[in-house]
């Protein structure tokens, strides 16, 4: 067990650009979270998945976001059309239960 | 609305001093609440999860407590050192793990 994994974990784009990050949960976790935290704040939750099912999704996800968890393994988050205002952030957490969360590294995303 | 505040936002203390930091929910309806620790550009580990039917738990050298009633917890810190120097979170569940909700956190700096 090696822990939540994420890839890129810097990521510096244009303005426009489509993004794509991938979050690797502890194996057999059956709960996924993606979360994103600016500068000075704590992380907000964005969405959430049972295996492969997303069940909640905040109203930051806006149009320009898709969160996917194909097979109920490793989960993917695209950001489309990106945006000054995406920069930030971006963690992933994994949990066997709905108690503690077990957080990966993050992505740090900078739009320029 | 579920709101979470940590007080104070910053604190720096010398070694070896005793600290309690602060966190206060408006909503006390909740399942858990949980204290985080942040390391610089890192992502949150836990450090205690206390259940709604609990009053406090303890880890080493930390306590927290809860008093839903209040809507307020506690993060007790014994004889600070500087390895402790890290941004702490806490963050409060309605609804059995997901939409977490996190505080701006409290950013400790324990010195040498």
């Amino acid at each position: 067990d090696t822990g939540v994994s994420q890839n890129p974990r810097h990521k510096i784009t244009k303005r426009g650009q489509n993004v794509t990050f991938r979050c690797d949960p502890i194996s057999e976790h059956n709960r996924l979270y993606w979360y994103r935290q600016t500068l000075g704040q704590g992380p907000e939750f964005l969405t959430y998945f049972q295996n492969e099912a997303q069940l909640e999704k905040s109203r930051l996800l806006s149009d320009r976001f898709s969160a996917e968890r194909p097979k109920g393994s490793f989960s993917t988050l695209e950001i489309q059309r990106t945006e000054q205002g995406d920069s930030a952030m971006y963690l992933c957490a994994s949990s066997p239960s709905p108690e503690t969360q077990y957080f990966g590294p993050g992505t740090r995303l900078l739009v320029l | 609305k579920q709101e979470v505040t940590q007080i104070p936002a910053a604190l720096s203390v010398p070694e070896g001093e005793n600290l309690v930091l602060n966190c206060s929910f408006t909503d006390s309806a909740i399942y858990n609440l949980q204290w985080f620790r942040q390391d610089p550009g890192k992502g949150l580990t836990s450090l205690l999860l206390i259940q709604s039917s609990q009053r406090e738990q303890t880890s080493g050298r930390l306590n927290a407590s809860l008093d839903k009633s209040s809507g307020r917890s506690t993060l007790y810190i014994a004889a600070s050192q500087p390895g402790d120097s890290a941004t702490y979170l806490c963050a409060v569940d309605h609804t059995g793990g997901f939409k977490t909700i996190f505080g701006a956190g409290t950013r400790l700096f324990v010195k040498a």
